[in-house]
């Protein structure tokens, strides 16, 4: 069935360092892949998304690209801030089906 | 404008009793989804409605677990007998139409279950 897989936490990085977060999938059509972010105390909503292979989804100087070839969709970004701490799912949904399947989540922590 | 809001925000039970969960869609959202999210997991689909009907019921767990939405707006998830396994934050979302890989699924803030 479909999945997804990613780095295990936590991470901790110190401000301004490069950031990736690492994802793989399993899916047997041709998905779209987004990144979900929780931070602490609110509710999860969507980082970026991209719909179909080679497209590169970005969102506050977040950056993943939809790589077919090596079924991955790793999360960057080149300077971290504190405000970037959080839980991030990377996810996925087959155009047939509505469902979203979320990976384990990777808790990235940023020191000042 | 407002998003998805669930009522209660907090539910502490005990084991074998009955509890309902609200979900507010955003209005307008014709989609809606509960997932279901254990402590350290990733967020797993239960079910999910198109309009008044459950299109896709494929995640939810036993027939212990059901869910309205009988006017294709406010959906209740309801679990009866409960047990100490169905402890989690349970999750409501919304999107605009019928639902599928290119809509944004808009999360409410959770249900956080506690079964004693």
């Amino acid at each position: 069935g479909n999945s997804v897989t990613q780095m295990e936490g936590p991470v901790t990085l110190s401000e301004e360092a490069f950031l990736t977060i690492n994802c793989t999938y399993t899916a047997t059509g041709y998905p779209s892949l987004f990144w979900y972010v929780q931070y602490p105390g609110e509710g999860l909503q969507l980082l970026l998304k991209a719909t179909k292979a080679d497209d590169k989804g970005s969102n506050k100087g977040f950056e993943a690209t939809y790589r077919k070839e090596t079924t991955s969709f790793h999360l960057e970004k080149g300077s971290v801030q504190v405000s970037d701490s959080a839980v991030y799912f990377c996810a996925l949904s087959e155009r047939s089906a509505s469902k979203i399947i979320f990976g384990s989540g990777t808790r990235l922590s940023i020191r000042p | 404008g407002a998003g998805v809001s669930q009522t209660p925000s907090n539910k502490v039970t005990e084991k074998g009793k009955y509890v309902e969960l609200r979900c507010d869609p955003i209005s307008g959202h014709t989609a809606l989804y509960w997932y279901r999210q254990s402590l350290g997991q990733g967020p797993e689909f239960l079910i999910y409605f198109q309009g008044t009907g459950a299109a896709d019921d494929s995640g939810l767990p036993n027939d212990r677990f059901f869910a309205v939405r009988p006017e294709g707006s406010v959906s209740t998830l309801k679990i009866q007998r409960t047990e100490r396994g169905d402890s989690a934050v349970y999750l409501c979302a919304s999107s605009i139409s019928r639902g599928g890989s290119t809509d944004t699924q808009y999360f409410g803030p959770g249900t956080r279950l506690t079964v004693l």
